[in-house]
């Protein structure tokens, strides 16, 4: 079965900090792929990245940055220089099938305050 | 494109109602994704399609619940009868096999549903 932790429920940073949200999946297959999603207050979901399990290689963004790990099964995304626009709630996913579909985490709540 | 577009964006009905959602999705997708979101249970998929065939329903909560994709740019979520309990944002999202490039699931703005 296909499992994914978000174990930070809230994290609340002042504008301006560093700020990592943690994620941690189980799985039984060689061949899957990690996703973080955003739903800002206005409730859609966008898309952020994808990565999958055989590129282990970090990825940046602009002020996003990811670090995978197969040895911890973590996939964490890291914002630098965090802004009030990056409140919401961040969500990561993992998909083991030929579909899209996806196995969610409870979702981290990212308040960032002046 | 437009993107994943559903109707309505919120609906409030009576319980015993019945209540249908709408998914449009991106043009050339293959896969469409039905989920619901709660504060109890999170995100969780209800069932999805591949080339307007339903492929997996085990996420399908009762038989109040059913849904078709008659064409390949329409699919609906039906709830008969509705129930307090179904109150939920229903969101719909498509995308290509995972394995080509766009592989991600793009999702719609979601529809609000609260049945009173």
């Amino acid at each position: 079965a296909q499992k994914v932790t978000q174990a930070q429920t809230e994290i609340s940073v002042v504008e301006k900090e560093d700020v990592t949200l943690d994620c941690v999946y189980e799985t039984r297959d060689t061949t899957y792929y990690l996703f973080w999603y955003k739903q800002p207050p206005s409730g859609e979901l966008v898309f952020l990245i994808r990565r999958n399990s055989f590129d282990e290689q970090n990825e940046i963004s602009g002020r996003y940055s990811w670090n995978f790990q197969k040895s911890t099964s973590s996939f964490n995304f890291t914002i630098t220089a965090s802004q009030v626009v990056d409140s919401a709630v961040y969500f990561c996913a993992l998909n083991t099938g030929t579909a899209s579909k996806l196995t969610f985490g409870t979702g981290t709540r990212l308040q960032v305050t002046l | 494109d437009a993107g994943v577009i559903q109707s309505p964006r919120h609906e409030v009905t009576e319980m015993g109602q019945e209540v249908t959602l709408r998914c449009k999705p991106i043009s050339g997708h293959d896969y469409l994704f039905w989920y619901r979101q709660t504060m109890m249970r999170g995100l969780e998929l209800l069932i999805y399609f591949n080339n307007n065939v339903p492929i997996d329903d085990s996420g399908m909560p009762e038989d109040r619940f059913s849904a078709k994709m008659p064409n390949a740019s329409f699919s609906t979520l039906k709830i008969q009868p509705s129930e307090p309990r179904d109150s939920a944002v229903y969101f719909c999202a498509s995308s290509f096999p995972r394995e080509q490039v766009g592989g991600e699931a793009f999702f719609g703005q979601g529809t609000r549903l609260t049945v009173v």
